[in-house]
């Protein structure tokens, strides 16, 4: 069945540490997508992937880094810049950017204490 | 930032009642509309791509109507039932200069169907 994965499903992590969120599709996917989810707050866009090589920033970048090495794969390293890290995070991809339906991951719940 | 705001943020409702909620969004520079369904635990998964004014789509007792001209779309649930609880997403994807779209999600509608 094709889908996308993310792991872990919970993450702790220590202040000042990075952490890297894994997301892998297998639905042969061009675009992804990482959002971030606050109590109250629709999803926000971290980063985006239109093409393997290729990444651009969402709305809240700061603090958070991607890379886009194969098709498959787009993992999202939360940095020690992230000045508010605890967050749930879910990845999506979809056909390509624009007007297509996302496919989502179950999402990782990262809490940095 | 454009706004997307969706009403009720949260309702209860008994088995078998029929309820309806909103998505309101930007009337300019509409592309599409994608409604989702987010189960606790779960991936958001898709219900509805409406892209015309006027649209209703329907997938067994759910249905959703849209009208860009004044910039909502609703969401009905007939005959609510247990395995509807669930959160409810509305994405709006708006056309930026350049053509490139720009997707902004609703905070959601939380559902909760008492048996």
């Amino acid at each position: 069945d094709g889908g996308i994965t993310q792991s872990p499903k919970y993450l702790f992590r220590k202040e000042g540490q990075n952490v890297t969120l894994s997301c892998e599709q297998n639905l042969n996917h061009d675009a992804m997508y990482w959002y971030r989810q606050d109590p109250g707050q629709g999803l926000r866009l971290i980063y985006y992937s239109q093409i393997v090589n290729d990444f651009q920033k969402g709305d809240i970048a700061e603090g958070y880094s991607v890379s886009r090495e194969k098709k498959e794969s787009f993992p999202l390293t939360v940095t020690s810049a992230q000045k508010n890290p605890t967050a749930f995070y879910l990845c999506a991809s979809s056909i390509e950017v624009g007007g297509s339906i996302y496919t989502f991951g179950s999402g990782t719940r990262l809490t940095v204490v | 930032i454009l706004n997307v705001e969706q009403s009720p943020q949260s309702l209860h409702v008994q088995e078998g009642d029929s309820t309806n909620f909103t998505c309101s969004f930007p009337s300019s520079n509409f592309y599409a509309l994608h409604w989702y369904r987010w189960e606790t635990a779960k991936s958001p998964e898709a219900l509805f791509v409406m892209t015309l004014n006027g649209d209703e789509k329907k997938k067994g007792r759910i249905s959703a109507t849209l009208n860009t001209k004044e910039g909502y779309s609703y969401l009905y649930i007939k005959g609510s039932q247990p395995e509807d609880s669930a959160t409810y997403l509305c994405a709006f994807l708006g056309t930026l200069r350049g053509g490139y779209q720009k997707v902004t999600f609703g905070t959601g509608t939380k559902l909760q169907v008492i048996p």
